[in-house]
């Protein structure tokens, strides 16, 4: 596509229900990263794929938290368990090579309730 | 670790006056240095990069310089425009880190007529 999609927009759940983040990254980017922008702690790195594979994870902040790429494209995070202190808008973004610059989706609105 | 600190907002000017937003970092070694903005309603952008030392960084005639003695990448625009309200981020990608970035917190600009 375009641009770098995600989806939902914007997601309501109830605290303890599990959710799904989609990221579609542009056509042809092998790298895919995920970060997460909360008030208390501004943007935070999560998780980097190259390929469907994950060298790093540092970023995730709980065994709670997953996520995986298939077919070098689509990326899904996954948020077990839901807590309020997840709500947060969560930020995708592709980029051609390690080096080049990220282009990023307009992210996923998170909200616990 | 890695860090960065940014002025904070919100910051209200008027049109064709000069900007300066404040980044200062903390890390090893020789780390890139980007400046991306958010629009209203729209995902970050990739707004300037500095690489090494001394490099300057140009972009819609917003600029930064890479001072490594003051560890510092200052924003600077000699005159703004309305079009230029957005949120501002700093942030850092170290040595060999690719898109593994470190961001401020952000700085609200609002350009009024």
């Amino acid at each position: 596509g375009a641009g770098v999609s995600q989806s939902p927009s914007n997601k309501v759940t109830e605290k303890g229900k599990d959710v799904e983040l989609r990221c579609d990254p542009i056509s042809g980017h092998t790298a895919l990263y995920w970060y997460r922008q909360s008030l208390g702690q501004g943007l935070e790195f999560l998780i980097y794929f190259q390929g469907n594979s994950a060298p790093d994870k540092s970023g995730l902040p709980s065994d709670r938290f997953s996520a995986e790429r298939t077919g070098g494209s689509v990326s899904t995070l996954t948020i077990q368990r839901t807590q309020q202190e997840d709500s947060a808008v969560y930020l995708c973004a592709s980029s051609s090579g390690r080096n080049t610059e990220a282009f990023f989706g307009q992210g996923t609105r998170l909200t616990v309730v | 670790g890695n860090s960065v600190t940014q002025m904070e907002g919100p910051v209200t000017l008027s049109e064709e006056a000069f900007l300066t937003i404040n980044c200062t970092y903390t890390a090893t070694g020789y780390p890139s240095l980007f400046w991306y903005v958010q629009y209203p309603g729209e995902g970050l952008q990739l707004l300037l990069k500095a690489t090494k030392a001394d490099d300057k960084g140009s972009n819609k005639g917003f600029e930064a310089t890479y001072r490594k003695e003051t560890t510092s990448f200052h924003l600077e625009k000699g005159s703004v425009q309305v079009s230029d309200s957005a949120v501002y981020f700093c942030a850092l990608s170290p040595t060999g880190g690719g898109n593994k970035l470190t961001f401020g917190t952000g700085t609200q600009l609002k350009v009024e007529l």
